[in-house]
This record gives C-alpha cells, structure tokens and sequence, in this order.
C-alpha cells in the first residue's frame, strides 16, 4: 500500500514569493493534519481536517497560510507570502478515523532564501 | 495545558546495551500517550501508544513503554539496542489521536 505522499520533498524559494505543499492521504483515510518541525519549536500541529472539513486550525501561525482539502485524496498547505521563518519541514499525516493511528509522509523540506 | 518534556536531547549508547528514553507529561486527565521514531529524512512512525489498561505496552522492533501515572512518566526502553534503532525518538500526549502535543524529541547514537 502506498502511504501518504508529499511533493515537493524539498522546496527553495525566495522570500516574497508563493509556496504550494501538497499532500495525498492514504485511500480510506478520513483525516488529514499538517505539522511543521522545526529546531526551535519542535514539531507542531498546524491544521486538521475531518471529511475534508477543517476541525481545528489554531496551528495555523498567521494568516500567510492557508490550508485546502477539495477532495479526500488531497490537500494543499499554502505559504503567500513566504518569509525566511517559514524555512521547516512539513508533515502531512492521515488517519482513518479521528480517533486512529496517524500516518505520517516523508515530509517537505522548504528553505526560504 | 498539555505539555511534554523529553530531558534528554540526545543520548548515546553501545549497540547489544539496554536503553530508556525518558518522557514527562503535564495533562489534567488521563491522556493519550505516544511514542514515535524518526529516521533521518523520514516522517515519523508510531512505535507505541497508551490509551488505558495495563500500564505496560508493547510495540513494534521491540520497544516497550510504561506508564507511571505518579509520576507523569511514559518512558520508552528496550533491552538490546540494535544499530537500526539510531533516529529521532517523540513522545507525544493528547486528549486523543488528534491534537497531540510532541516533545522535543532525543536523539540517539548507536556506537558499534
């Protein structure tokens, strides 16, 4: 089975410009969560969603990032603009029920210049 | 609030030596408790978590963790290291699967 897939793994942008992650959950899944590591904060739960609605996105740092789910098999995490304090690693995860397992993909490595 | 404190950032052992990762929790209730491993340049993987029940738990490649409710520990162990285990190691609380709270997470080293 294929587990959660990111893409891009790795992103280098300039700071100003846009920054799209995306992220397919396991099939079946029904919940998906963006995380976002970093060194001085750890690894942090920025968003979920439940059947594609968001529940809860008080993760969210501030309004430059927004977070999609148009369908069950995808999501978007968008970065506009982004700034040199964005550079981290992204995480999407998926569960099959809020109340499962999460599995994590191989995460997004973003470097804002 | 929720908060987990992993003491040790990064811990060394001999590859065959027993280990134990250390994890406290501040929570009001019973939580939901969580140990995760992270290879490098991977995502995380649960290894363990604690629901209810038997305060021990058993988990995948031979890892255990207890509970100590007195003393708002989860620490994780296992008996022969192997080289394979050198990642990143998480413990994570929540009120459930969903909005969990990592620790900083340590770091282990397996000298051969």
């Amino acid at each position: 089975d294929a587990g959660v897939i990111q893409s891009p793994r790795h992103e280098v942008t300039e700071m100003g410009q846009e920054v799209t992650l995306r992220c397919k959950p396991i099939s079946g899944h029904n919940s998906l969560f963006w995380y976002r590591q970093t060194m001085m904060r750890g690894l942090e739960l920025l968003i979920y969603f439940n059947n594609n609605v968001p529940i809860d996105d008080s993760g969210m740092p501030e309004d430059r990032f927004s977070a999609k789910m148009p369908n069950a098999s995808f999501s978007t995490l968008k970065i506009q603009p982004s700034e040199p304090r964005d550079s981290a690693v992204y995480f999407c995860a998926s569960s099959l029920a809020r109340t499962d397992t999460q599995y994590f993909g191989p995460g997004t490595r973003l470097t804002v210049l | 609030a929720q908060s987990v404190t992993q003491p040790d950032i990064h811990i060394t052992v001999s590859e065959g030596a027993s280990l134990e990762l250390r994890c406290n929790y501040s929570y009001g209730a019973t939580p939901y408790l969580f140990w995760y491993v992270q290879s490098p340049g991977q995502g995380l993987q649960l290894l363990l978590k604690y629901f209810s029940g038997d305060t021990l738990v058993q988990g995948i490649k031979g890892f255990e963790a207890e509970f100590k409710r007195s003393q708002s520990s989860f620490n994780l162990r296992k008996p022969s290291v192997h080289w394979s285990d050198a990642a990143e190691y998480f413990c994570a609380v929540g009120p459930n699967n969903n909005d969990m709270r990592f620790g900083a997470g340590t770091r282990l080293t397996v000298k051969p």
